[in-house]
């Protein structure tokens, strides 16, 4: 069974670093083709795609804060990490992570963490 | 970047309706993309991958279809579990699996 579970802090400053950790079990993000990625949801708006990172290392980001993003992997304690530098109100949204799987051109999102809210104030 | 355009933005239904709502790419993603239902206060949830195939569990009252920039999702007859905010998204770029805008099914 693919468990997701997010943590972090539920209210940053403004300028300040989020850091984010996915822990997750039920599968090993070092078989190939899996991935894990995270994806924000501002209150009452859409979902938006911030990152993900391959079994290999590869990493993706959303351009629109690429400059501000960084994803890791610890595959031996079954996380990623996400750091979002320099915060702002704007950034006020539930984080997810999610476990990316696919294969012949079809790739998704088919587990989900419940979401943690961060809240960007000062 | 390759946006991705639903219509319409809500829509209002009564259970055993079909419904339809469609999803736009603004350049070709074969057939690279994926349907999900949230439900407030929840995660979202894969309904359809790879522009047609449902995801294990998922009831077969839901359906999706198209190729290139065009795609539907339809539910055959509305269920009041149904009343929930759809997304698509597409996974073409790896660069970037964007999200179109949402769109939400309320009860009429």
């Amino acid at each position: 069974q693919i468990t997701l579970k997010e943590s972090g802090p539920a209210l940053v400053k403004p300028t300040q670093t989020l850091t984010l950790t996915c822990t997750f079990s039920g599968f090993s993000l070092s078989t190939s083709g899996v991935a894990v990625g995270w994806i924000r949801q501002p209150p009452g708006k859409a979902l938006d795609w911030l990152a993900h990172i391959y079994w290999n290392d590869d990493r993706y980001y959303s351009q629109s804060v690429k400059s501000r993003l960084t994803i890791t992997k610890d595959t031996s304690k079954n996380q990623v990490i996400l750091t979002m530098t320099n915060m702002d109100p704007v950034d006020t949204a539930t984080y997810y992570c999610a476990h990316l799987v696919g294969g012949n051109n079809k790739y998704y999102y088919d587990y989900w963490g419940q979401g943690t809210l961060v809240s960007v104030s000062s | 970047d390759i946006q991705m355009t639903q219509s319409p933005s809500s829509l209002s239904a009564s259970v055993g309706d079909r419904v339809t709502i469609t999803c736009r790419a603004s350049q070709s993603i074969s057939r690279q993309l994926n349907w999900y239902l949230q439900r407030p206060g929840k995660a979202p949830k894969l309904l359809i991958y790879g522009a047609s195939t449902l995801q294990s569990g998922v009831p077969s009252r839901f359906s999706g279809s198209g190729s290139g920039t065009d795609f539907t999702l339809t539910i055959s007859s509305l269920q009041p579990e149904d009343f929930a905010t759809y997304y698509c998204q597409q996974s073409y770029s790896s660069l970037m699996y964007t999200f179109g805008q949402g769109t939400k099914l309320e009860i009429k």
